[in-house]
């Protein structure tokens, strides 16, 4: 089965700091999306931010950024400057065609004020 | 404001009964899926459907049912043969996939409903 591993089960990050989670998956396949998605106490899943397997420049949308490494297939997340409203299990998803998604089992993210 | 409506929010189901879960989207997504959700686990994809009147099995399906004869519309039943229903789940829906390869649209989520055993 492929999988997708998150090895850290919590972290704590104090606010305005910057934390990484970490990630690694197993695929058999050459085309591939990787996604992090959070999910706050309201259980919403909300999608953080998405790499294509085939681009090597790493994604980043305002706070948030990957290191993808796809040859160790390592996906971390990082968030700088971080905020109270970032707490949350954040979830590192594997997509593969047929938007079959493969999620990891979570990291719960703690912000300190 | 386009989204995905899921209800009931809450669920409660008795002994050897089965219970319908509804999932409605108005994104116009051509696929939909429903993921089981236990605590502090990831989610596992119960089913899914990419085009009205066709669905494929996810890695958990047995015990579930659905159906998807509108597109907006793909109703989970978990029967009575699922033995232990208790869990939150989640309905998602996506742009068509069958764009060809690495067009992996990222999936809405809807609010889920949480189920328990009476």
């Amino acid at each position: 089965a492929q999988t997708v591993t998150q090895s850290q089960p919590e972290m704590s990050v104090q606010e305005a700091e910057t934390v990484t989670l970490s990630c690694t998956y197993d695929t058999s396949e050459s085309d591939y999306y990787l996604f992090w998605y959070k999910q706050p106490p309201s259980r919403q899943m909300i999608l953080v931010i998405r790499q294509e397997a085939y681009k090597q420049q790493n994604a980043t949308e305002n706070r948030f950024s990957v290191n993808f490494q796809k040859a160790a297939k390592s996906f971390s997340l990082k968030i700088s400057d971080s905020q109270l409203g970032d707490a949350a299990m954040y979830f590192c998803v594997k997509g593969t065609s047929g938007s079959r998604l493969t999620f990891g089992e979570g990291t719960q993210l703690t912000v300190n004020p | 404001d386009g989204g995905i409506t899921q209800s009931p929010k809450y669920l409660f189901r008795k002994e050897g009964q089965n219970v319908t879960l509804s999932c409605e989207q108005n994104l116009n997504h051509d696929a939909m899926y429903w993921y089981r959700q236990d605590p502090g686990q990831g989610l596992r994809l119960i089913y899914y459907s990419q085009i009205v009147n066709d669905f494929q099995k996810g890695d958990i399906a047995e015990g579930y049912s659905v159906s998807r004869e509108k597109k907006e519309s793909f109703p989970l039943t978990v029967t009575s043969a699922q033995k232990n229903p208790t869990a939150f789940y989640l309905c998602a829906s996506s742009i068509d996939l069958a764009l060809g390869p690495g067009k992996n649209q990222p999936q809405h989520f809807g609010d889920g409903t949480r189920l328990s055993i009476l």
